[in-house]
C-alpha cells in the first residue's frame, strides 16, 4: 500500500490528452513538491515534470503538472504511441522524514 | 555529461551482506546528496536511503532501518549503500539518483536474495 496513490492503469488513443492523478496527505503533497518519472519498459526511471510543474530540459512540453491542495496530476498531451510506460509520483513526507512515491499508474497508447 | 554507474548485485543469503556502489562522474559529486531507490521484480518504485550533499544527514526507510548503511566517498566520487541481515524481500533492482528530485538515475544492479 504506497502513501500516495495513483491509479494503477490508464489509456488513450494517439493525439488524445489523458491525465494521471496522485493524491496524498497534508504531511506530503499538501506541504512539499510533487516530481513526476517516466519508466520505460526496461528502463531506468526517469524525471519528468520536478516541482509541481517544471519540465528537466529536454522534455515535451506535451507533459504538463499541476498540484492543488494534497493532490497531483500529470497531463500528456497529444499522445503518441512512445509515451507507453509506467509513471510515478513522489514527494518528501515531513511526518514519516521520507520519500513516498505512488504505486505508479501503467499508461497503454491504443 | 552526467552519469551514475551502480554496481555490487548479485546473489546472497538471507542474512549476509552486500555492498553496492554508485561511481558518479560528470558533476561536482560532493555537491550534491544522492539517494538510494529499489524496485522489486514487477513492482513498483521504493526509496530506501538519502544523504545529504554534506555526508552527515542521513534518511532512511522504515523497511532497511537499522540494517543499511548509506555513505559517500568524494575522494572517489562514489555512494555507497551497505546492506546487512538481508532478507528475501529485499530482493530488487537497485538504483542510486541524483538529488534534487532524484534527477539522474544509474542503470540500476539486481539484488536477489535467497538461499
Amino acid at each position: 500500500q504506497s502513501v500516495l496513490t495513483q491509479p494503477p492503469s490508464a489509456s488513450g488513443t494517439p493525439g488524445q490528452r489523458v491525465t494521471i492523478s496522485c493524491s496524498g496527505s497534508k504531511s506530503n503533497i499538501g506541504s512539499n513538491t510533487v516530481n513526476w518519472y517516466q519508466q520505460l519498459p526496461g528502463t531506468a526511471p526517469k524525471l519528468l515534470i520536478h516541482s509541481n510543474n517544471q519540465r528537466p530540459s529536454g522534455v515535451p512540453d506535451r507533459f504538463s503538472g499541476s498540484k492543488s491542495g494534497a493532490s497531483a496530476s500529470l497531463a500528456i498531451s497529444g499522445l503518441q504511441s512512445e509515451d507507453e510506460a509506467d509513471y510515478y509520483c513522489a514527494s518528501w513526507d515531513d511526518r514519516l522524514i521520507a520519500w513516498v512515491f505512488g504505486g505508479g499508474t501503467k499508461l497503454t497508447v491504443l | 555529461q552526467v552519469q551514475l554507474v551502480e554496481s555490487g548485485g548479485g546473489v546472497a543469503q538471507p542474512g549476509r551482506s552486500l555492498r553496492l556502489s554508485c561511481a558518479a562522474s560528470g558533476f561536482t559529486f560532493s555537491s550534491y546528496g544522492m539517494h538510494w531507490v529499489r524496485q522489486a521484480p514487477g513492482k513498483g518504485l521504493e526509496w530506501v536511503a538519502e544523504i545529504r550533499y554534506d555526508g552527515y544527514n542521513k534518511y532512511y526507510a522504515d523497511s532497511v532501518k537499522g540494517r543499511f548503511t548509506i555513505s559517500i566517498d568524494n575522494s572517489k566520487n562514489t555512494l555507497y549503500l551497505q546492506m546487512n541481515s538481508l532478507r528475501a524481500e529485499d530482493t530488487a533492482v537497485y538504483y542510486c539518483a541524483r538529488d534534487p528530485g532524484f534527477d539522474t538515475w544509474g542503470q540500476g544492479t539486481l539484488v536477489t536474495v535467497s538461499s
